[in-house]
């Protein structure tokens, strides 16, 4: 089956400051890759996805980019606030209405002010 | 709509008690998951759904089972508690429309097993 593995697990950056997630995925198939935000004590939220038909996908201050040959993908925030502070997982997909998200093991992100 | 909704939020249960943990959706979507998360391990899928009377297994389904009766609900038993199962467990849905994908998850039952 799919493995995901997600890096780093902590990342402490400055407020203003960019940050990266990087994931990585085995199955050659998957081609849905979806990112979750998860405050504490609430459910995970969709923050960005992208489709593996696409190379990069940007929301505001958010960015995904894609890398197929590698089976690599990466989240990236620029302009950190406090509030981005939370707990950021990847997820990969094959299915066609993805109710198979294998997911990262998740990076715990804190923005120091 | 009140989009995914899961009953109880907490539930303390002893070993070999059983137990169904309710989760419901009002969007009428097709695919429905249940997951488990821990810490450290992020979520990791338990069974699954692609409509009403179909259900297959997951990376973790040992200890527990799901039917899927109607749209709208698709209930988690666990058969006999263990504590290797306390965890928080949520249930999501999903569709496939033109291109969007969403999963919607739903706020979680946090089950301690004692």
């Amino acid at each position: 089956g799919e493995n995901v593995e997600q890096h780093p697990s902590t990342l402490s950056v400055q407020e203003g400051d960019s940050a990266v997630i990087k994931c990585t995925y085995s199955d050659s198939a998957s081609n849905y890759f979806p990112w979750y935000k998860q405050e504490l004590g609430k459910r995970p939220q969709l923050i960005i996805d992208i489709r593996s038909n696409v190379g990069e996908k940007k929301d505001q201050r958010i960015a995904v980019t894609l890398n197929k040959t590698a089976k690599h993908f990466s989240l990236h925030i620029t302009e950190t606030q406090p509030e981005d502070s939370a707990v950021y997982f990847c997820a990969a997909s094959i299915s066609f209405g993805n109710e198979k998200l294998t997911f990262g093991t998740g990076t715990r992100l804190t923005i120091i002010p | 709509n009140a989009g995914v909704t899961q009953t109880p939020k907490f539930q303390v249960l002893k070993t070999g008690q059983s137990m169904t943990l309710q989760c419901a959706q009002d969007m009428n979507h097709e695919y429905m998951s249940w997951y488990r998360q821990d810490p450290g391990m992020g979520l990791r899928l338990i069974h699954y759904s692609v409509g009403a009377g179909i259900t297959d297994q997951g990376e973790v389904p040992n200890g527990y089972n799901v039917s899927r009766s109607t749209t709208e609900d698709f209930p988690l038993r666990l058969l006999s508690a263990a504590p290797s199962q306390t965890s928080v467990y949520f249930c999501a849905s999903s569709y496939s429309e033109r291109g969007a994908y969403e999963q919607y998850f739903g706020p979680g039952t946090r089950l301690t097993v004692t």
